[in-house]
């Protein structure tokens, strides 16, 4: 079995800061994710990548930016961390190209902006 | 736009009782999986379906594309099985898109 790391685990910024989240998988899957999910709420898609190199925008990717750096990883920045935001960013991998897929997530990544 | 309904939002069950989960899309979706929320916060695979039904022990997964709704069923409900579950559905339309439903927090007592 494989296994997806997420870092770091908790992550506390200041308003205007540039964030970086990072992701890695060894199930050797094509396609991976990142997910944004706020309490209360399902999680909502930031941006995908299908294989190295590539990104596709999701529903929630304004604010953000993303970068396939090779299959195994794939990172987040928040561009410009906003005032008293929390929410909770989760990786995903399947190996289905540009298809949902089976798809097996990270612990996550707890953001909080004071 | 293409939306996913949860229901029901929370859920209480007894040991040893069941219940369903359901969702409803908006529109065509081309597969739906099935999530649990474990303790730790990570989300664990229950089903992955394009169609029909699957069984892994005490839960049951059915999905129907042409009427647009898939449920999970939960049969003898064990204090473990206590947690929040997703499913989340890729449209059937062109290009690629996926949406989550809301959850629901099932509490299992005894």
């Amino acid at each position: 079995g494989g296994i997806i790391t997420q870092t770091p685990k908790f992550l506390i910024g200041q308003e205007g800061q540039k964030l970086t989240l990072k992701c890695q998988q060894n199930f050797n899957h094509d396609t991976m994710y990142w997910y944004r999910q706020d309490s209360g709420k399902g999680l909502r898609l930031i941006y995908y990548s299908i294989t190295e190199n590539d990104l596709q925008k999701g529903d929630l990717s304004e604010g953000y930016d993303a970068s396939r750096e090779k299959k195994s990883s794939f990172s987040l920045t928040v561009t410009s961390a906003q005032k008293n935001e929390m929410a909770v960013f989760l990786c995903a991998s399947s190996i289905r190209l540009g298809g949902l897929g089976e798809q097996y997530f990270g612990p996550g990544t707890r953001l909080t902006v004071l | 736009g293409d939306q996913v309904e949860q229901s029901p939002s929370a859920l209480s069950l007894h040991e040893g009782t069941g219940s369903a989960l359901r969702c409803n899309f908006t529109t065509t979706m081309r597969a739906v999986q099935w999530f649990r929320k474990n303790s730790r916060g990570s989300l664990i695979n229950l089903f992955y379906l394009a169609s029909g039904t699957k069984e892994n022990g005490r839960l049951k997964s059915a999905f129907d594309s042409k009427e647009r709704y898939s449920t999970l069923h939960i049969r003898d409900a064990q204090l473990e099985d206590s947690g929040t579950y997703f499913c989340a559905a890729e449209a059937g339309t062109g290009g690629y898109k996926v949406v989550f439903g809301s959850g629901t927090r099932l509490l299992v007592s005894p």
